[in-house]
């Protein structure tokens, strides 16, 4: 247990619906960061939080978007889905100034499927 | 905009043996991190080995060792002593100082031990 917690692990929903991804980040890490792993894309940095305040954007979807709650926990809302956002959706965390020290702790991801 | 280049799509080693897996990136930058991240079946992305640019010794951890060629933006990463457990996907990873933290990843490497 890397102590970065995402639910569900797994999503299966339909075309034009929308779905909430949800994180928990390991005790005492402010900076939360949400990935997405696709076969043709690989994994790409969509979009970062620290202390519940946007922080930096990837190539994130304006049909995507995230927030970081005062307990820490962030949730990745993915609305009118497409066939193309099947993938899986990392969260990562890590304390304050400390990403290119010690990397990130990855959660186990969320494996969304679009049908 | 930095990119990061795997080669090596598939590679696999005889348990025991000695693998080295490519990666190189392209950057303008001066002052970056590197790192390699490892996802087994399980999906879980493990921080590897981590290399500070500046840093001209390879970092190393026990089985685990890089080749760091700062002028050749080359960043290899070897495997001695093989093992059952290191069979995953291995993903090489651009952090520019300053970005927040934000990783920028290679397409990975399936690696297969064989026994």
């Amino acid at each position: 247990d890397s102590g970065v917690t995402q639910t569900p692990k797994h999503l299966i929903t339909a075309t034009g619906q929308r779905v909430t991804l949800r994180c928990s980040p390991r005790s005492g890490d402010l900076s939360v960061y949400w990935y997405q792993q696709s076969l043709d894309q690989g994994l790409q940095f969509l979009i970062q939080y620290y202390n519940g305040e946007e922080r930096a954007k990837g190539n994130i979807l304006e049909r995507f978007s995230a927030q970081q709650f005062p307990d820490l926990h962030s949730e990745l809302n993915l609305s009118s889905l497409e066939l193309g956002d099947s993938a899986l959706y990392f969260c990562a965390s890590s304390a304050f100034g400390t990403a290119h020290i010690y990397g990130y702790t990855f959660g186990s991801g969320t494996r969304l499927t679009v049908v | 905009a930095q990119t990061v280049t795997q080669s090596q799509p598939e590679m696999s080693v005889q348990e025991a043996e000695t693998v080295t897996l490519s990666c190189t990136y392209d950057t303008s930058e001066s002052n970056y991190y590197l790192f390699w991240y490892k996802q087994p079946p399980s999906r879980q992305m493990i921080l590897v080995i981590r290399q500070e640019a500046y840093k001209q010794q390879n970092a190393t951890e026990n089985r685990f060792s890089v080749n760091f060629q700062k002028a050749a933006k080359s960043f290899s990463l070897k495997i001695s002593d093989s093992q059952l457990g290191d069979t995953a996907m291995y993903f090489c990873a651009f952090m520019r100082r300053g970005s927040q933290g934000n990783l920028i990843f290679g397409k990975g490497t399936k690696l297969s031990v064989k026994p």
